[in-house]
C-alpha cells in the first residue's frame, strides 16, 4: 500500500501570508495527487487534481506542484475563508490520504 | 451536473451490519469507478473501497474481510455493506465518483 505523509499537521498563519503544505508518497505516484480543503461539518472540497491542475471555480491563489513522491500545495495570500483542514490524496494505486494539515489563525 | 447522495440508517448496533446506498444523478453508473470513504469524528479521511462499473472491486486491506461494495445499474446507485461493526466504525461515510464528485456524507453511529 502507498503511504502518504503530510506536513505540518498544524500551521498557524495570518491573513496575507504565503502558506505551503507538503505531501510525500512512499513510492512514485507520478502526478496522481489531489488536494482537498475541508471545513467542519462539510464534505472535502477538491482544490487541485493531477498534482497541479486547478479545479474549476477554485481561486487562483491555490496552486499545486510536484511529481513522483514530493508534492506541495501553496496558498499565495491566505484569506479568511482559507482557515480549514487540507488533505492530500494519491490515486495512482487505490486511494490513500495524508493525515491532514489544520491551518489556524495566528 | 453530477450529484451523489448517501442514505441509510444513522444508528447501527454493535456486531450488526452497516448498509448505505449512494444515489447517482447526472452521470452514468455504467462507467468508471465508484468509491466509499469514511471519516471518524475528529479524525482524517480513510478510503474504504471501490467498484468498477463492470463489478470489479478493491477494498481497504484493514476492512477487507468485512466490506462489500456493489452496484445496481437499474437503480443508478451503488451500495456499501460493512459487517460485524464496532464503535470504531462510527464515522461520516462519503460516496464519490473519482476525485471530483463527492456526496455530502452521512453520519453512522455504532451504539447499542
Amino acid at each position: 500500500d502507498i503511504q502518504m505523509t503530510q506536513s505540518p499537521s498544524t500551521l498557524s498563519a495570518s491573513v496575507g501570508d504565503r502558506v505551503t503544505i507538503t505531501c510525500r508518497a512512499s513510492q512514485s505516484i507520478s502526478s496522481w495527487l489531489a488536494w482537498y480543503q475541508q471545513k467542519p461539518g462539510q464534505a472535502p472540497k477538491l482544490l487541485i487534481y493531477k498534482a497541479s491542475s486547478l479545479e474549476s471555480g477554485v481561486p487562483s491563489r491555490f496552486s499545486g506542484s510536484g511529481s513522483g513522491t514530493e508534492f506541495t500545495l501553496t496558498i499565495s495570500s491566505l484569506q479568511p475563508d482559507d482557515f480549514a483542514t487540507y488533505y492530500c490524496q494519491q490515486y495512482n494505486s487505490l486511494w490513500t490520504f495524508g493525515q491532514g494539515t489544520k491551518v489556524e489563525i495566528k | 451536473q453530477v450529484q451523489l447522495q448517501e442514505s441509510g440508517p444513522g444508528l447501527v448496533k454493535p456486531s450488526g451490519t452497516l448498509s448505505l446506498t449512494c444515489a447517482v444523478s447526472g452521470a452514468s453508473i455504467s462507467s468508471g469507478w465508484w468509491t466509499w470513504v469514511r471519516q471518524p469524528p475528529g479524525k482524517g479521511l480513510e478510503w474504504v473501497g471501490e467498484i468498477y462499473h463492470s463489478g470489479s472491486t478493491n477494498y481497504n486491506s484493514s476492512l477487507k474481510s468485512r466490506v462489500t461494495v456493489s452496484v445496481d445499474k437499474s437503480k443508478t446507485q451503488f451500495s456499501l455493506n460493512l459487517t460485524s461493526v464496532t464503535a470504531a466504525d462510527t464515522a461520516v461515510y462519503y460516496c464519490a465518483r473519482g476525485v471530483q464528485n463527492w456526496g455530502q456524507g452521512t453520519l453512522v453511529t455504532v451504539s447499542s
